[in-house]
């Protein structure tokens, strides 16, 4: 998992309550992203961001948001809006988004259940 | 659009026995191509990719992949496979049309027994 980390490793939602997911990385990545995991499917990406103060909708944007104010965090808040939040959400990092092939690093992970 | 196929929702192989994990891609242009290891509750761990050159890539913990440009594929190998590494396999795509952006098979569970 490397120099990534995310807390907490277990988050309990109730209904209509936003919940924030915090990533950290110190392996001075400028491209970071949120994917989710769902039992039996692969990896859905949420938001990434390629650089500070900027950042773009994945594939399913819906019902969560980012903020990137410094290079090292990428937390994701999931919104009372995501109606089926319960899921694996795994944040990674890259040494940058336009270079092409670049490895994508994973952390740990934040298991969302909700109540 | 770019697409991964892992055909395979579990692979079950003997300790001691050759592995394979499939993985076919669908991409345009130049493909890229990646594997990881999901243990339970945990995070992604990179394998191996493969970006140019040699079609025969090794990687971490005595696996290797080959790329076949014609049968659009990039299956995963083991010569001989261990308890340890069953897990969750997963194949990921990326080209120079998407930037960076991966794209990721459904997986493929792995149960090495002994």
């Amino acid at each position: 998992d490397g120099g990534i980390t995310q807390s907490p490793k277990y988050l309990f939602r109730k209904e209509g309550q936003n919940v924030t997911l915090s990533c950290e990385q110190n392996l001075n990545h400028d491209a970071m992203y949120w994917y989710r995991q769902d039992p039996g499917q692969g990896l859905r990406l949420i938001y990434y961001s390629q650089i500070v103060n900027d950042f773009q909708k994945g594939d399913i944007a819906e019902g969560y948001s980012v903020s990137r104010e410094k290079k090292e965090s990428f937390p994701l808040t999931v919104t009372s809006a995501q109606k089926n939040p319960t899921a694996f959400y795994l944040c990674a990092s890259s040494i940058a988004s336009g270079g092409l092939g670049e490895t994508q690093y994973f952390g740990p992970g934040t298991r969302l259940l909700v109540l | 659009a770019q697409s991964v196929a892992q055909p395979e929702d579990q692979v079950n192989v003997a300790e001691g026995n050759p592995l394979t994990v499939k993985c076919t891609y669908s991409v345009s242009g130049n493909p890229y191509l990646f594997w990881y290891v999901q243990y339970p509750n945990r995070g992604l761990q990179f394998l191996l990719k493969y970006i140019t050159g040699d079609n025969l890539v090794k990687g971490s913990y005595g696996f290797e992949a080959e790329f076949n440009k014609s049968q659009t594929s990039f299956h995963l190998k083991k010569p001989s496979a261990l308890v340890s590494d069953s897990a969750l396999y997963f194949c990921a795509v990326s080209s120079g049309n998407a930037g960076n952006m991966l794209t990721f098979g459904g997986g493929t569970r792995l149960m090495v027994k002994p």
